[in-house]
């Protein structure tokens, strides 16, 4: 069965703490993103990557940087974690190619006191 | 630039009744059109797309969605409403990357 992995369900962090969420997917899918889901907002594009070592900025980037330096992970960034980046954290992947769907991780819930 | 809108927050409906769960959507060109379904406590999971052909697509668990162009919509229907289909469904429009509707909550009563 085809899997993306979230290797976090839920996380406490402190005001200003750096915070990695990682994402693993084993379907050798070039694309992966980040979304975050907060209610009545929907689902927003951080970030996402086409391909190893590359990244390209979604709708809200500020305050995340991501990391991909190997195809199968692709990691999300807080370098100093803010009240307002207490979500959802969604990890995707996806073959490049036509109109092919996402397919999703279970998320992780990151709550900053 | 492409988005998608669902009007509803909620929609109730009764077991054993149909059920339509409502997508706008507004593109330049021919659209790829998707809906997710998200279960409590889990990641999105796939339903159905459209990309070209027949403006009825069938997909998982019984969903239907049919595609308007004239209307600009793609509504998500059941015929016959399960208290499992309780569940947050979100509407999106590939342009590049996946533009996501806001979710509306279905909630089936017994």
């Amino acid at each position: 069965d085809v899997k993306v992995t979230q290797s976090s369900r839920y996380l406490v962090k402190r005001t200003g703490e750096k915070v990695f969420l990682e994402c693993v997917q084993d379907m050798d899918h070039e694309n992966m993103f980040w979304y975050r889901q907060d209610p009545g907002l929907g689902l927003r594009l951080i970030y996402f990557s086409y391909d190893v070592k590359m990244k390209e900025k979604g709708d809200i980037p500020e305050g995340y940087s991501v990391s991909r330096e190997k195809k199968e992970r692709f990691s999300l960034i807080l370098e100093s974690a803010s009240t307002n980046q207490t979500s959802m954290y969604l990890c995707a992947s996806r073959v490049n190619s036509g109109a092919n769907v996402l397919t999703f991780g279970a998320g992780s819930r990151l709550t900053v006191l | 630039a492409q988005s998608v809108a669902q009007p509803e927050d909620q929609v109730n409906v009764a077991e054993g009744n149909p059920l339509t769960v409502k997508c706008t959507y507004s593109v330049s060109g021919n659209p790829y059109l998707f809906w997710y379904v998200q279960y409590p406590n889990r990641g999105l999971q796939f339903l159905l797309k459209y990309i070209t052909g027949d403006n009825l697509v069938k997909g998982s668990y019984g969903f239907e969605a049919e595609f308007n162009k004239s209307q600009t919509s793609f509504h998500l229907k059941k015929p016959s409403a399960l208290v499992s289909d309780s569940a947050l469904y979100f509407c999106a429009v590939r342009d590049g990357k996946l533009i996501f509707g806001t979710g509306t909550r279905l909630q089936v009563f017994p």
